[in-house]
């Protein structure tokens, strides 16, 4: 199975600042790599989709890159609703595998 | 709209099984598998496996193997996960998602799941 590391687990910014969070896979994933925003008590929402397509109506202060093992999600300017724990999902021979979160505070 | 609705709390006592639904609405139900994914308390998201409502076809997570069944009713447009064998670790939120291509939109909105002798 395809193993996901996301890092950091945890990252406190201020308000306008730019935030990156990544995820290496443990082998080629080609560009089958998705982003989700989840806030406490709701249900994960899809960000982005193959490594770096916008999901319609999300912020484009959201944005993410990357293609084999290495991928990269960033948002430009953080903003106060932005607080949320982010989580990277792979997919692979009909087997997905989610990173393990990062959870992101206000400074 | 696309919508996925799941069914209500449950509490199960240890070695009891629970089924938990989750019924489609706004597409056709047959087009999308549908996966599913649980989350202890404070921990991550834990994909379980999927389902294919037009072949009944599943795949299932090594972990679960054996423990986990997914059907659906294509006449209520409504899919089934069962989990048997339950243990305390079991005790999680246990979302639906309908799958596109290789990404999960929308979900539903979870079912706690709690098992407690």
């Amino acid at each position: 199975d395809i193993q996901m590391t996301q890092s950091p687990s945890s990252l406190s910014a201020s308000v306008g600042d730019r935030v990156t969070i990544t995820c290496q896979a443990s082998q080629d994933i080609s560009n089958y790599l998705n982003w989700y925003q989840q806030k406490p008590g709701k249900a994960p929402k899809l960000l982005i989709y193959d490594a770096s397509n916008l999901e319609t109506g999300v912020p484009s202060r959201f944005s993410g890159s990357g293609s084999g093992t290495d991928f990269t999600f960033t948002i430009s300017s953080l903003q106060p609703e932005d607080i949320a724990t982010y989580y990277c999902q792979q997919y692979d021979n009909l087997s997905y595998t989610f990173g393990q979160g990062t959870k992101l505070e206000i400074k | 709209q696309v919508q996925l609705v799941q069914s209500g709390a449950e509490v199960k006592k240890p070695g009891a099984s629970v089924k938990v639904s989750c019924k489609a609405s706004g597409y056709t139900f047959t087009s999308y598998d549908i996966n599913w994914v649980r989350q202890a308390t404070g921990q991550g998201l834990e994909w379980m496996g999927w389902m294919n409502p037009n072949s009944g076809n599943t795949g299932y997570a090594q972990k679960f193997q054996g423990r986990v069944t997914m059907t659906r009713n294509t006449s209520i447009s409504t899919a089934y996960m069962e989990l048997s064998s339950l243990r305390s670790e079991d005790t999680a939120v246990y979302y639906c998602a309908r799958a596109t291509f290789n990404w999960f939109d929308p979900w539903g909105q979870g079912t706690l799941v709690t098992v407690s002798s």
